[in-house]
């Protein structure tokens, strides 16, 4: 798996986008990006993945580069429930183990 | 559908003594894996199951550490002759598989060892 750069924290007030950045220059061309969250003391959360397109959900949305060697991950109005250590995880589709980094702490400030 | 449950929240033992946990993944998911996580740290993959069958397993998991799922459904991790370096959160987590291989984690099992 391709390993992934993300700096190890950032703050952002609430209301406001949280924009999360992940460097994965080394990514293979049928790597996928995955973002997982972890609230404190639960399991980490599933929030959206993507191949080269831009994806959005309920949750957030993923802008990837068209050279796809980094991706942002955006909250569009964080809320206070949304600070958590944040994923950015670089895999085959299929894959069966998740590899985890030490995220971003992302701190919504009120 | 409930999510994926994991039984107990929390276990302190004493060092030597044999814990096991439980996980119960969420029904119709074939796969389920197993992760722990240590303090300031990002999970790391411990093993996983295919149905019933143990597919593949990290070298972090010693010949202490034994996992099962009998009848591909519920599966528990057993550490054996406990030791303080094994402190840490277990966390299971379960997929379809195939074409749908988005991980559904558990609340995790946090292990204190005295």
């Amino acid at each position: 798996d391709a390993k992934t750069t993300q700096p190890p924290s950032m703050d952002c007030a609430e209301g406001r986008a949280a924009n999360l950045p992940c460097n994965h220059s080394t990514i293979s061309g049928n790597e996928y990006v995955y973002w997982y969250r972890q609230i404190h003391s639960q399991g980490p959360q599933y929030i959206i993945h993507g191949l080269k397109n831009n994806e959005t959900n309920e949750m957030a949305s993923l802008i990837i580069t068209e050279d796809r060697k980094s991706s942002t991950l955006i909250l569009p109005h964080a809320t206070l429930r949304d600070t958590a250590v944040y994923y950015c995880i670089v895999t085959f589709f299929g894959n069966e183990k998740l590899t985890f980094g030490t995220g971003t702490r992302l701190t919504i400030i009120p | 559908d409930t999510g994926v449950s994991q039984d107990p929240r929390h276990k302190i033992t004493k060092r030597g003594q044999n814990v096991t946990f439980r996980c119960d993944p969420i029904s119709e998911h074939n796969r389920l894996y197993w992760y722990r996580q240590t303090l300031g740290q990002g999970p790391e993959f411990l093993t996983y199951f295919q149905n019933e069958a143990q597919l593949e397993k990290s070298r972090l998991l010693s010949d202490r550490f034994s996992a099962e799922r009998p009848k591909g459904s519920f599966s528990t991790l057993e550490i054996q002759r406990t030791e303080q370096g094994d402190s840490a959160m277990y966390l299971c987590a379960s997929s379809f598989g195939g074409s749908q291989e988005t991980q559904y984690f558990g609340p995790g099992t946090r292990l204190l060892v005295l």
